[in-house]
């Protein structure tokens, strides 16, 4: 069975820090995802994740895949406060398209 | 394109009223899937579909049934409400194959009291 963790839970950083959250899974993928929610929002998609070593970056964040480890990370660099969401990550299975399976969620809060 | 829609945006029932949750896409996509959110738990897949007229369970099915009788709609319904389904409901769609990343609709709060 595909579990996927996410540490931290909650995160609090103040604006200008850099922080990284990360997400484990426990059996073999090749596709990773994360997302982005703000409160009584729906989820926004921020990165695709296909192969072993991907990385991604969009503005202040950037996203990598380590499948050997059953790794991925989201990098913050000089967090601001529009950072502040719940960010998830989701994992298919090996089997191609197989149901995302999610993380509970880093429920990040960035303070001036 | 509308993407993913859901109706209604918000419910409250009583226990033991049924009712149907209807979601639409309009990316002609293959596969949606319906999730529950409950503070702390992350997203829980309900149930889920690959193609019109087929369905499946997640990891949640207890409580709820599926229809999949068009291609653009996936509907969940309860059909005897408690107050353990009071969530946030959230539908999500995408192609078959590709990189299967899903579009999620804005989502529905459902009360049950």
């Amino acid at each position: 069975e595909l579990k996927v963790e996410q540490n931290p839970l909650f995160l609090s950083m103040q604006e200008g820090k850099n922080y990284t959250i990360y997400c484990n899974y426990s059996t073999t993928s090749d596709r990773l995802y994360w997302y982005r929610q703000d409160p009584g929002k729906s989820l926004e998609s921020l990165f695709v994740l296909l192969s072993n070593g991907a990385v991604k970056q969009e503005g202040r964040l950037m996203a990598s895949l380590d499948t050997k480890a059953r790794l991925s990370t989201l990098h913050i660099t000089a967090a601001v406060h529009d950072l502040s969401a719940t960010y998830f990550c989701a994992v298919v299975g090996f089997s191609g398209n197989t149901p995302l399976v999610f993380g509970k969620g880093t429920r990040l809060s960035v303070i001036a | 394109n509308a993407g993913v829609t859901q109706t209604p945006k918000f419910r409250v029932l009583k226990t033991g009223q049924s009712m149907t949750l209807l979601c639409a896409q309009d990316m002609n996509h293959e596969y949606m899937y319906w999730y529950r959110q409950d503070p702390g738990m992350g997203l829980r897949l309900i149930h889920y579909s690959v193609g019109e007229g087929t369905t499946a369970k997640g990891e949640v099915p207890d409580g709820y049934n599926v229809s999949r009788l068009k291609k653009q709609n996936f509907l969940l319904g309860l059909e005897s409400a408690a107050p353990s389904q009071t969530s946030v409901y959230f539908c999500a769609s995408t192609i078959a194959g590709g990189p299967n990343e899903q579009f999620f609709g804005p989502g529905t709060r459902l009360t049950v009291l």
